[in-house]
């Protein structure tokens, strides 16, 4: 079945970075975007922006531009990289396939950054 | 961008009871050539990502039990529960992927009475 997996929880210091991996499968990565959405805890689904799986470019929403980078093996791995991480990156973060609307999701990155 | 506000922010429901939650956009999102309202609807319990529930405003996605169904066009929309279940108790958010940035409503939460 159509499944995206995840990376595990992070824990990381103000200043470093992170890298979340979003494995797809039961389908071909490159025939869809995908989209990547942060859930800060006990708040809403905020969108940060998608990749084009095939041809790798990415379209990041207001907000998320400078220090969030998307990128695609164009296998079946999609990744979010985020630098100079600050306390307010604290955040669950989802991939979820495009389709228009977005399915399946991805189980979730927690993220957290503290000293 | 569009702003999607949902209403109420809560909601109680008596198990078997229909549940109503209503989503406003603050521009149309019926595409003419198509006739469809790029609306969906996600049901997101504690702990676990957002399950999509139904697309095209009304479109129910496989597997999603019948009692759930959504209706409305242009900026106004409807997730309808016919019968509550314990099982239904979560979080619900509309989302419109008319344009980007594709923007969600700020969630209801639904729980038993």
């Amino acid at each position: 079945q159509v499944q995206l997996v995840q990376s595990g929880s992070e824990l990381k210091k103000p200043g470093a970075s992170v890298k979340v991996s979003c494995k797809a499968s039961g389908y071909t990565l490159t025939d869809y975007a995908m989209n990547w959405v942060r859930q800060v805890p006990g708040q809403g689904l905020e969108w940060m922006g998608w990749i084009n799986t095939k041809s790798g470019n990415p379209t990041y929403a207001q907000g998320f531009t400078g220090r969030f980078v998307f990128s695609s093996d164009s296998v079946n791995t999609t990744y979010l990289q985020i630098t100079s991480l600050k306390a307010e990156d604290t955040a669950v973060y989802y991939c979820a396939r495009d389709r228009g609307y977005f399915d399946p999701w991805g189980q979730g990155t927690l993220v957290i950054v503290s000293s | 961008d569009i702003v999607m506000t949902q209403s109420p922010d809560s909601l109680a429901v008596s198990l078997g009871e229909r549940a109503t939650i209503n989503c406003k956009s603050s521009q149309n999102i019926l595409y003419s050539s198509n006739n469809k309202n790029y609306l969906a609807w996600y049901q997101q319990k504690p702990g676990q990502p957002p399950k999509l529930l139904t697309y095209w405003s009304s479109t129910r996605e496989s597997g999603v039990p019948d009692r759930f169904s959504g209706s409305g066009s242009g900026t106004d929309f409807t997730l309808t529960i016919s019968s509550l279940q314990t099982e239904d108790v979560a979080v619900y958010y509309c989302q419109q992927y008319y344009t980007s940035p594709h923007t969600f409503g700020q969630g209801t939460k639904l729980e038993v009475k």
